[in-house]
Parts: structure tokens; sequence; C-alpha cells
């Protein structure tokens, strides 16, 4: 069975400033890839995913994430952040033919000016 | 193309009482899969459908048990509430083949009391 560890549980950072949250997963096959944002009150939105090919993933608002099938890892970026990221980050991996998430604990990004 | 709706966004529930999710998936998704959000456990897999038949179940009591219909809209029940059974519930629609993925309604806010 698959699980995931999300290794920061709170990230403060400064406006205009760049993040990044960690994430590893253990699984014994082939897995997907995602990572979700919720802002307060809201369900998840999608960030990104990997599928396969190129690991270098882009998503939406400038965020992107890297596939590193030797250390299983799957961590997100941004070069630059808003105050407007602030909300909770999660990673989540499917394995094939499992029809379901498995998701990390989470991460609440906080932006300040 | 709209997006996962659920019904209702909050309920207010007594111990001891039964309630009844609803979840309309994105249209022509028959996957439909739920989750249970709260502050201690996180974000845990409930169940998933495909096409009526359930595929898949998470670590749950018996008390929560779910159904979908033949338009792929499907709901969830959890009878003989508890406190516990507090959580954002989060439907989530999957889409098949190269744009594999999940996409997440808004979720239902139960409180039991």
């Amino acid at each position: 069975a698959q699980s995931v560890t999300q290794l920061d549980s709170q990230v403060p950072v400064f406006e205009e400033a760049p993040v990044e949250l960690r994430c590893n997963y253990s699984s014994s096959v082939s897995v997907y890839l995602f990572w979700y944002v919720q802002y307060p009150n809201q369900g998840l939105q999608l960030l990104l995913k990997y599928l396969s090919g190129s690991t270098l993933v882009k998503g939406i608002n400038g965020f992107e994430a890297e596939f590193n099938k030797s250390q299983t890892s799957f961590h997100l970026r941004k070069p630059s952040v808003h105050i407007s990221d602030t909300a909770e980050y999660f990673c989540a991996v499917s394995e094939s033919d499992d029809y379901k998430l498995s998701f990390g604990a989470g991460t609440t990004v906080t932006v300040r000016a | 193309k709209a997006g996962v709706t659920q019904t209702p966004r909050y309920l207010i529930k007594t111990r001891g009482q039964q309630v009844t999710l609803s979840c309309s998936p994105i249209s022509g998704h028959r996957s439909v899969s739920w989750y249970q959000q709260t502050p201690g456990q996180g974000l845990q897999f409930l169940f998933e459908y495909f096409s009526e038949t359930q595929r898949n179940k998470g670590n749950f009591p018996g008390r929560f048990s779910g159904r979908q219909f033949s338009n792929s809209r499907s709901e969830m029940n959890v009878s003989t509430l508890e406190l516990g059974d507090s959580a954002l519930y989060l439907c989530a629609s999957r889409s098949q083949g190269s744009n594999y993925g999940y996409t997440f309604g808004s979720g239902t806010r139960l409180t039991v009391v």
C-alpha cells in the first residue's frame, strides 16, 4: 500500500520569495502523483499532476514539481509567491488500478508581506 | 463543463441520526470516490464507485455506505451518527486515459451535535 509524507507541516514565507514544499511517497508499483491546494472552507483544486513522461511538471498559478523516481519524491516549487498563495497544500498518490488517492498530511503555507 | 456538485454544503445533525450526502460528477465521468477530511486524521478514502459498482473501500465502519446510480450520481449515507463523524466530506470525479485525474467538489460540511 502506498503512503505519502509531507515533510513540513507549516511553511511561512515572505511575498515574492520562492517556496518549496516537500513530498515523499512509498509504493512498490508505478504511481500517479498530484498536488492539490485547498483554501478555507473549499474543496481541493488540482495544481498539477505527474502521469508519465517528463519529470518536470508545470501547473497552474506558476507552480511546478519534479518527479524523482530514485528518491521517491515529488517536490512542489514556486519561484515567487503572492499573498493569495496562502493556503493548505496536499500531495497525493494513486497506484494504477487502485481507484483511490492517498494523501499526505498537508502543508500550510502562510505568505507574509 | 460543469464541475462536481455536492449537496448540501452544510448539515447539522444530532448523534444517533442518519445522513445522506449527494454528489453529481462531471458529465461523462463514471467514477466517483468519497473522502473524509478531519483536522486529526486528515484526508481519508471512504469508497469508490464505477458504473454502479463499488471497486474499493477504505477502513471505515459499516455505518458508512454508498451507492451510485445509472446516471453516475452518487450518494453516501452515514447511520447512527457519532460526534467523531463531524467532518468535511469530499467527492471526487475521475477522468480516465491521457487526462487521468481527480476533480473534487466543494464538499459537504457535516456537524454532529
